[in-house]
C-alpha cells in the first residue's frame, strides 16, 4: 500500500535558522500531499497541501513542492521562530482503484521540532 | 463556529472492559474519519464514514473494534474487551466531503491498565 517516510527527529534549531524536514512517499497513483502540524496541547491542523506534480503549497512562511520525479514533498522555512516548535506530519491521500479518493490520510511518523531563542 | 469535539478527553479503564468514544463533527460535514495515534505505530487510519455508512473499515485492528454513525452526525467508536495495546490517543476528523480538508478534534486519550 501507499506509505510516507519522514525525516527522523527530533530537530533542534536556533531562532531564525533554516528548516528542512524531508518527506518521501510511495504511491500507486498521484496522491494529494499534505503537511499537518500539532502544536503542544493542541489538535492536528493542516499546514499546507499540494494536489498535483510541481504544485507548491505554502502557509505561515512554510513551503513544500510536490516532486513527482523524486516522490518527495520536503517542508522548508527560511527563518524559524520559537512559536514553530511542534510536531510536523507529512501525509498523503490514497486513491481508490478507480482513481477517486475517500480522503483517507496516510501519515509519516512525525518530526518533533524544537526552536530555541 | 464549533469545531470537532470528542468525549471524553481522557479515559482510563481496566483490561477487559468495554469503552465508547464519541465524536461530534462539524455541522454539515458528511465525511468522518477515526484515526489512532500511538507511540509505536504513529498515526493510523481506522475507519471512514460517508453519511451513516462506512465504505472503508480497513484500518480497524480487530473485531473488538467497531464504530457507528447516526443521523449523519455523531459517531461512536467502541472497543470491546480492551487490551493494553489499545492504549493510544483516538482522533476524529470531519470534512465537508471526502477529499476536502479534514478538521481534527482534540482526541481522546485512552489508557488501559
Amino acid at each position: 500500500g501507499d506509505s510516507v517516510t519522514q525525516m527522523e527527529g527530533p530537530v533542534t534549531l536556533s531562532e531564525e535558522a533554516f528548516l528542512t524536514i524531508n518527506c518521501t512517499y510511495t504511491a500507486t497513483g498521484y496522491p494529494s500531499l499534505f503537511w499537518y502540524v500539532q502544536y503542544p496541547g493542541e489538535g492536528l491542523q493542516l499546514l499546507l497541501k499540494a494536489t498535483k506534480a510541481d504544485d507548491k503549497g505554502s502557509n505561515k512562511g512554510f513551503e513544500a513542492t510536490y516532486r513527482k520525479e523524486t516522490t518527495s514533498f520536503h517542508l522548508e522555512k527560511g527563518s524559524v521562530q520559537v512559536s514553530d516548535s511542534a510536531v510536523y506530519f507529512c501525509a498523503l491521500t490514497e486513491l481508490n482503484a478507480g482513481g477517486t479518493s475517500y480522503g483517507k490520510l496516510t501519515f509519516g511518523q512525525g518530526t518533533i521540532l524544537t526552536v530555541h531563542p | 463556529g464549533a469545531g470537532v469535539s470528542q468525549s471524553p478527553s481522557n479515559k482510563v479503564t481496566e483490561k477487559g472492559k468495554d469503552v465508547e468514544l464519541r465524536c461530534d463533527p462539524i455541522s454539515g460535514h458528511t465525511a468522518l474519519y477515526w484515526y489512532r495515534q500511538s507511540l509505536g505505530q504513529g498515526l493510523e487510519f481506522l475507519i471512514y464514514f460517508q453519511g451513516n455508512s462506512a465504505p472503508d473499515k480497513s484500518g480497524l485492528p480487530s473485531d473488538r473494534f467497531s464504530a457507528e454513525r447516526t443521523g449523519g452526525s455523531v459517531s461512536t467508536l467502541t472497543i470491546q474487551r480492551t487490551q493494553q495495546e489499545d492504549s493510544a490517543v483516538y482522533l476524529c476528523a470531519s470534512s465537508l466531503k471526502a477529499s476536502n480538508e479534514q478538521f481534527f478534534g482534540p482526541g481522546t486519550r485512552l489508557t488501559v491498565l
